[in-house]
């Protein structure tokens, strides 16, 4: 069985632009959950989507957006980037709404310079 | 904001010695998860601990929950080379929603 999966692996963007991130859960899991790890700051939590609702957001500007397609996958999108996004951004999926463990992808390293 | 803290930060250890790593929580959780990161690398899933369960065995792997004390103990036994990466426990307070971490304890396992 495929686990999740994110692309790209790595990005880099200058200040001001826009990144997209893609992440496709572990078949038969609805909930997605996106988290960032930025050096200095550990593991913070972004969003999670649950059958294409957002469900909850972390403590971050509207600037981090996303959203979940019939299909489960997720897309998170950072606007007007900023330096101190750079970080690895990590997606996990869990097989239902009553279910705990999250499964993680491997994840996506953002640059911005 | 990271509600668990690890304890030690950093561990070296030599290859077949026992590894403990120790986490603390401040609110109330309805279980508590530990995961291993390599090199920066995504999280694996090792092992998740229910509230109402006070010890767990996976393999090597050996979990303990005091929730009167808020906090947790990860156990390796007999450590290879192969677990030094971070550990990291996770915590959630409602049922399948977001994860709290804490700032992660880095393994070193010496040949």
């Amino acid at each position: 069985e495929a686990g999740v999966t994110q692309s790209p692996t790595h990005l880099i963007k200058t200040r001001g632009q826009q990144a997209t991130l893609r992440c496709s859960p572990i078949s038969g899991h609805t909930s997605v959950y996106w988290y960032q790890q930025a050096l200095g700051l550990g593991l913070q939590f972004l969003l999670w989507y649950d059958e294409g609702e957002e469900r909850n957001r972390g403590n971050f500007p509207p600037r981090f957006s996303g959203r979940q397609f019939p299909n489960y996958s997720s897309e998170l999108n950072v606007n007007a980037l900023e330096l101190e996004d750079s970080a690895l951004y990590l997606c996990a999926s869990s097989s239902s709404f009553l279910s705990y463990e999250q499964y993680f992808g491997p994840g996506t390293r953002l640059t911005v310079t | 904001s990271q509600q668990g803290e690890e304890d030690p930060q950093a561990l070296s250890i030599q290859e077949g010695e026992n590894a403990t790593m120790n986490c603390s929580y401040k609110t109330s959780i309805n279980n508590l998860q530990w995961y291993r990161q390599n090199s920066g690398r995504g999280l694996v899933h090792l092992i998740l601990i229910r509230s109402n369960e006070r010890e767990k065995h996976s393999g090597r792997l050996r979990v303990t929950l005091d929730t009167s004390k808020k906090s947790s103990s990860l156990l390796i036994t007999a450590s290879r080379a192969a677990d030094t990466a971070s550990y990291f426990c996770a915590t959630d307070e409602t049922s399948g929603s977001r994860l709290t971490f804490g700032e992660g304890t880095q393994l070193t396992v010496n040949p």
